[in-house]
């Protein structure tokens, strides 16, 4: 399959680890949140999502924390698998907008 | 149940030319949109329909066009390709305008030559 992201930032992990991704996102009126996962050759795959009342939200092995004070999406996975290994992208959506703006991507690799 | 459809999966093309390309949402999902990715980036918005209407558009050229039929499905055209146009091309599907889960299909690779 082709490559999603060439020159993205990586975050590598031992499998079994914990992963943490982080995301800025931008625009201080969105409200609603949402992280992606692409692996090569498709297309991206919705993990989790948040809304801005809320600053963490929990689902199977994976936990999305939102601070709206700085502006800052994370995407917790624990017990990493090879698996979970693509890129990740975050995002934002403005007040039930039609718009979602994403995030540059950070590729997940998981070391057996 | 089917999820979001996209066809043609790959489309090779010569500059000048033009080219559709057809997305069906999930049953009972009203909105469709459309994104480009760039490779090694992000998806970027282009076009949004919610029923039948043009909800938002992004900051493509007006050679970027698209469509949304009675039963919900899409098609998004772009004419006289440039280079600049090979990428993978997303169709989203949601239950509503925005707000909500958005579900992407596997995309259209576009490659103009």
């Amino acid at each position: 399959g082709e490559s999603v992201g060439l020159h993205l930032p990586t975050l590598s992990v031992q499998e079994g680890d914990n992963s943490i991704i982080n995301c800025a996102y931008s625009n201080s009126a969105s409200d609603y949140f949402i992280w992606y996962k692409q692996e090569s050759g498709k297309g991206p795959q919705f993990i989790i999502d948040i809304r801005s009342n809320m600053d963490k939200r929990q689902g199977q092995r994976v936990t999305i924390l939102l601070n709206k004070t700085v502006k800052h999406l994370s995407l917790q996975i624990a017990a990493t698998q090879p698996g979970d290994s693509a890129v990740y992208f975050c995002a934002e959506n403005l007040n039930a907008g039609n718009m979602l703006t994403f995030g540059g991507g950070t590729r997940l690799m998981v070391k057996p | 149940d089917a999820g979001v459809t996209q066809s043609p999966t790959h489309l090779i093309k010569t500059r000048g030319q033009h080219v559709t390309l057809r997305c069906s949402p999930i049953s009972g999902h009203k909105s469709v949109s459309w994104y480009q990715q760039v490779l090694g980036q992000g998806p970027q918005f282009i076009f949004q329909y919610y029923e039948k209407e043009e909800r938002g558009r992004g900051n493509f050229p007006d050679r970027f066009s698209a469509r949304q039929f009675p039963n919900y499905s899409s098609e998004l055209n772009v004419n006289a390709l440039l280079l600049g146009d090979s990428a993978l091309y997303l169709c989203a599907s949601r239950l509503t305008g925005g707000g909500t889960e958005a579900f992407f299909g596997q995309g259209t690779r576009l490659t103009v030559v």
